[in-house]
């Protein structure tokens, strides 16, 4: 079974740049989840997916953080514009009912 | 707002000592809650879910689930140097706690 795959590893931009991530959950999970992981801190849920319908985003920045789940496959996580306080880890996590699933995660820079 | 606390440590214990990680969670309604590992700079691994009041064994890996008293506990067994990572607490609605920075010693 192929797992959560994550794009791009790496990111390094400038404060007040935008940003995008990509995330291919695995097939038939119709959970999704980002989090933001700052280092030395637990995960923190940004968005939870159902399919293509938002579950909870009540910890998503929307002034400048956006996500979308098109046809409830793949996902994207958007930042615009970015502060550096936004240096972190993202990480996509999927799930099929028990138990979830993480992928490799999106290191970004913020300079 | 519902919260999920751990002890943040360090931990640290000898080789093939008893390691003991507790998390407390704040939402009586929390029903599942599962223990991941995350090596640095890694990705969190599943390796506990536990969604009924006791024990559950896997390995040299417990879980114990207190749904009156809102805590959830890992024990490992004969730890190892390769157990040296933090270990984080979630409940099903997928909210992490701090983590729990454990080391092994030889």
């Amino acid at each position: 079974e192929a797992g959560v795959a994550q794009s791009p590893r790496y990111k390094i931009i400038e404060k007040r740049q935008s940003v995008a991530f990509w995330c291919n959950p695995i097939s038939g999970h119709a959970t999704l989840y980002w989090y933001q992981q700052i280092l030395g801190q637990g995960p923190k849920l940004l968005i939870q997916f159902q399919n293509n319908g938002v579950v909870d985003d009540s910890q998503l920045p929307k002034d400048r953080f956006s996500a979308e789940r098109l046809k409830g496959v793949d996902s994207t996580l958007k930042i615009q514009p970015a502060k550096l306080e936004d240096s972190a880890v993202y990480l996509c996590a999927s799930s099929f009912g028990r138990g979830y699933t993480f992928g490799s995660g999106t290191r970004l820079t913020v300079v | 707002q519902k919260e999920v606390e751990q002890n943040s440590g360090p931990l640290s214990v000898p080789e093939g000592a008893i390691a003991s990680l507790n998390c407390t969670y704040s939402d009586r309604g929390s029903q599942s809650f599962f223990w991941y590992r995350q090596y640095s700079g890694k990705s969190p691994e599943l390796i506990m879910s536990i969604y009924s009041n006791g024990d559950k064994e896997d390995g040299r890996f417990t879980a114990q689930l207190n749904k009156a008293s809102q805590y959830v506990s890992l024990l490992i067994r004969d730890s190892q140097p390769s157990d040296s990572a933090t270990y984080l607490c979630a409940a099903n609605d997928m909210r992490f706690g701090a983590g729990t920075r454990l080391t092994v010693k030889p």
